[in-house]
């Protein structure tokens, strides 16, 4: 079946631009979370979804960051007047629960952005 | 606060010979822990997880987990490694305010011929 899919794979921008990174989850997944992987660390958390609603955004790095999954499906990942620093790729995962479920979510390729 | 670490950021085998990347971890309350797989350029591959029960978990590929209390490890195992094994290993602990997780820095597994 489809996995999570995310777009685009590469997006490079200038310094003060504003993005947007789509994740498509894999049908049926309530739960979307978002992480940053930059060059050589693991993974950091950056929010996670419920359905519809963000039900832990503390790891947004500043209120430059913003997402939505205005649906329950589809998430988009918001970045306002980006700066060099905000190169990485981010990933997006999903699973069926999150909270009082335990299982393993499922990763997307990564959407790799470069700020020049 | 939850946290894992990999104390080896790179892991030398020759193929055929057994293989463990390592992983501790400290929490606050019960450990739900995971292992994960990056291939170049590829997002993360799910390998095994430990919630509850046996101590030895089985995965994907060959791979499989021994998770201990007393010594707060989780370290991944293989008994015989092949040369595509190679690539990054993340070990994961579920944050226990939430669905989140925490990754360690990952350890670059090189299997050799």
């Amino acid at each position: 079946g489809a996995g999570v899919s995310q777009t685009p794979s590469n997006k490079v921008t200038e310094k003060g631009k504003y993005v947007e990174l789509r994740c498509d989850p894999i049908s049926g997944h309530t739960a979307l979370y978002w992480y940053r992987q930059s060059l050589g660390q693991g993974p950091e958390f950056l929010i996670y979804f419920q359905g519809t609603g963000a039900a832990d955004d503390s790891g947004l790095p500043n209120d430059r960051f913003f997402a939505v999954r205005p649906e329950g499906s589809v998430s988009t990942l918001k970045i306002q007047r980006t700066e060099r620093g905000d190169s990485a790729v981010y990933l997006c995962a999903s699973s069926f629960l999150a909270g009082g479920g335990y299982n393993e979510q499922f990763f997307g390729p990564g959407t790799r952005l470069t700020v020049l | 606060a939850q946290s894992v670490a990999q104390p080896e950021d790179q892991v030398n085998v020759a193929e055929g010979n057994p293989l463990t990347v390592k992983c501790t971890y400290s929490v606050s309350g019960n450990p739900y822990l995971f292992w994960y797989v990056q291939y170049p350029n590829r997002g993360l591959q799910f390998l095994l997880k430990y919630i509850t029960g046996d101590n030895l978990v089985k995965g994907s590929y060959g791979f499989e987990a021994e998770f201990n209390k007393s010594q707060t490890s989780f370290h991944l195992k293989k008994p015989s490694a092949l040369v595509s094994d190679s690539a990054l290993y993340f070990c994961a602990v579920r944050d226990d305010q939430g669905g989140k997780l925490i990754f360690g820095q990952g350890t670059e597994l090189s299997v050799k011929p």
